[in-house]
């Protein structure tokens, strides 16, 4: 069985501080990896692809894998309160972009002004 | 951008009735998916299309039919509704070089 796990939280931090989220995935053959943020009552949006071994900035977002590890992780910098939602991790099963993504369970975030 | 677009956000139905989630995408892909979300459960896919008239079943197929006559547009249906089908619903679409999913704005639908 194919897993993907995440600490569901929530994870509470000041506006203006650093976020960190972690996932960890089982399969080895897996090659894309994606953060999505969800809004409560909204679906996923795709924040952030990466595919290959280190950081991948944008914004104030930094996405960081370590395929030796199995390990993704999100990092939101100068968190803000509107960054307050569910981040899902997802991987590919396998080697292959045919969008048949396996997802964690997400992590809640709560940003305190 | 990509536009993924469900034609229900809120449905209400009745145990036993046939029901049809609508979803079209205008980009032109290949791939297309059904997933439900529940609490505690996570994503999980139902159906998914590679072509027209071609499905394939998801992890929890059962209880659920898909229809791809278009390219656009794909269609999930629950032929005789039951209360553990109350449920968000969500359609996406995939970018075939990058793998990236997009999401439609979800179908939230209660069984009664």
């Amino acid at each position: 069985q194919k897993e993907v796990e995440q600490n569901s939280g929530p994870l509470s931090v000041p506006e203006g501080a650093i976020a960190s989220l972690n996932c960890t995935y089982s399969d080895r053959g897996s090659q894309s990896f994606f953060w999505y943020r969800q809004y409560s009552g909204k679906s996923p949006e795709l924040i952030m692809s990466i595919y290959s071994n280190g950081d991948k900035e944008d914004g104030r977002f930094t996405a960081q894998l370590n395929k030796a590890s199995q390990y993704v992780s999100l990092l939101i910098r100068d968190s803000q309160p509107s960054d307050s939602a569910t981040y899902l991790c997802a991987v590919t099963g396998g080697s292959s972009n045919t969008g048949k993504l396996i997802f964690g369970q997400g992590t809640t975030l709560q940003v305190k002004p | 951008d990509v536009k993924v677009t469900q034609s229900s956000r809120y449905l209400v139905k009745r145990t036993g009735e046939k029901v049809f989630l609508e979803c079209v995408q205008d980009m032109d892909h290949e791939n297309m998916f059904w997933y439900r979300q529940d609490p505690g459960l996570g994503l999980r896919l139902i159906y998914f299309s590679y072509d027209v008239k071609m499905k394939e079943k998801g992890d929890i197929p059962e209880g659920y039919s898909v229809s791809r006559e278009k390219k656009e547009r794909f269609s999930l249906i629950l032929e005789s509704a039951s209360t553990n089908q109350t449920s968000m619903y969500l359609c996406a679409t995939v970018t075939r070089n990058t793998g990236e999913l997009f999401f439609g704005e979800g179908s939230r639908l209660t069984v009664l």
